[in-house]
């Protein structure tokens, strides 16, 4: 089964903190995602990366930047936390070309920015 | 604009009763169609798809949806609905020329599940 982990289930962190969720995925995948989940507002995308090094931004990139140095591990940075990016963030992967349409999403990372 | 509209916030039913879940989407062409689970504390699961052919298309865990392009509308039902499928749903398009990072989704619907 491919697996999407997720190192942080539950984070608290303070204003002005540096924040990194670390993401991995045991598939081989070239694509890796990271969301924003939020109440009333489904996913919206962050970031996302098709090769190592590759990056594109998505729909709400601002306040975020991300690093991917292997292929299995995608990392979202907070460089400036703040009370609005309170959330949860979904990462998820999928290989390249594929036609199954199928994101594959690790259990999701509760960040809490006090 | 291209968007992924669910009606319904919040759904209950009784368990045994059947499901429908609507999803309506506003988009230049027909897209690819998908409806995602996510059960509590965990990540989305992908439901079912619809790319092409038979509108009518089956998925996991005895769910089915129906593609109907005169109304936009790709609705997910289920017969006769489990305690287990207490979650929640979202629906979503994306572009048929491909493109993961464009996939857009619905605000998702929570369904509550009464014994």
């Amino acid at each position: 089964d491919v697996k999407v982990t997720q190192s942080s289930r539950y984070l608290v962190k303070r204003t002005g903190e540096k924040v990194f969720l670390e993401c991995v995925q045991d598939m081989d995948h070239e694509n890796m995602f990271w969301y924003r989940q939020d109440p009333g507002l489904g996913l919206r995308l962050i970031y996302f990366s098709y090769d190592v090094k590759m990056k594109e931004k998505g729909d709400i990139p601002e306040g975020y930047s991300v690093s991917r140095e292997k292929k299995e591990r995608f990392s979202l940075i907070l460089e400036s936390a703040s009370t609005n990016q309170t959330s949860m963030y979904l990462c998820a992967s999928t290989t390249q070309g594929g036609d199954t349409g199928e994101l594959f999403f690790g259990e999701g990372s509760r960040l809490t920015v006090l | 604009a291209q968007s992924v509209t669910q009606p319904d916030i919040h759904i209950t039913v009784s368990e045994g009763a059947s499901l429908e879940l609507r999803c309506n989407y506003s988009y230049g062409a027909t897209p690819y169609l998908f409806w995602y689970v996510q059960s509590p504390g965990q990540g989305l699961q992908l439901l079912l798809k619809y790319f092409s052919g038979d509108t009518l298309v089956q998925g996991i865990k005895g769910f089915e949806a129906e593609f109907k392009r005169s109304q936009s509308s790709f609705n997910l039902r289920k017969p006769s609905v489990h305690w287990s499928d207490a979650a929640e749903y979202f629906c979503a398009v994306a572009p048929l020329w491909g493109g993961y990072n464009k996939l857009i989704f619905g605000a998702g619907t929570r369904l509550a599940v009464h014994p």
